[in-house]
């Protein structure tokens, strides 16, 4: 069976600062990963995919099959980024849409 | 275009009462599911459905019951509620990736926050 662990429940960092939310899975095939954001008073909603090797709203995330992360970055972190980030993974096939979330890491912004 | 939309927002109920929470999609969506999320457990699947008259079960089934017999609808229904449901319910749907090869992007609704007490 598939998981997927986000090992800081909590991070803080100061505007303009570097951040980088954790996230590394388990799965024994090539699974799609995931980055789901939760804004405060809105909707769970998808930030990016592994597939697509986008950047959006300056965050990033790489898929490294050797160390099984997919951690997400952005350079210079911005206050309106405060929210839950959830890693997911999706083993596909049969399993299609059967997301398996991390535990989410809420990250804070401060000024 | 609303989207996915959950009814209620909140509910209280007490052990062993039951109730059904709703889901309704307007994207034509063959992929719904419901989820649950607690704190340090992240979203759990409970129930899934690749299309109307279709359903299955996902990580924590057990207390919960399913039926899709609409493309846009999915309810949920706890038969006897218990404190361990407690939790913010999530429903979601997406297109089938049949054609693409790849998953679709989950859509979800703002949440059922149940409370059993």
């Amino acid at each position: 069976a598939q998981r997927v662990t986000q090992p800081e429940k909590l991070l803080s960092v100061f505007k303009g600062a570097p951040v980088e939310l954790k996230c590394n899975y388990s799965y024994s095939g090539s699974p799609e990963l995931f980055w789901y954001v939760q804004y405060s008073r809105q909707r769970l909603q998808l930030l990016l995919r592994h597939i697509s090797r986008e950047s959006i709203k300056g965050f990033t995330a790489d898929l490294n099959k050797g160390e099984t992360s997919f951690h997400l970055k952005k350079p210079f972190a911005q206050e309106e980024d405060s929210a839950m980030y959830y890693c997911a993974l999706d083993a596909g096939g049969t399993s299609y849409g059967k997301l398996t979330f991390g535990q989410g890491t809420i990250l804070t912004v401060h000024p | 275009n609303a989207g996915v939309t959950q009814t209620p927002k909140f509910q209280v109920l007490k052990t062993g009462q039951s109730m059904t929470l709703q889901c309704a999609q307007d994207m034509n969506h063959e992929y719904m599911s419901w989820y649950r999320q607690d704190p340090g457990m992240g979203l759990r699947l409970i129930h899934y459905s690749v299309g109307a008259g279709i359903t299955d079960q996902g990580e924590v089934p057990n207390g919960y019951n399913v039926s899709r017999s609409t493309t846009e609808d999915f309810p949920l229904r706890l038969l006897s509620a218990a404190p361990s449901q407690t939790s913010v319910y999530f429903c979601a749907s997406s297109y089938l990736p049949v054609t693409s090869g790849k998953a679709g992007e989950l859509f979800f609704g703002e949440g059922s926050r149940l409370t059993v007490l």
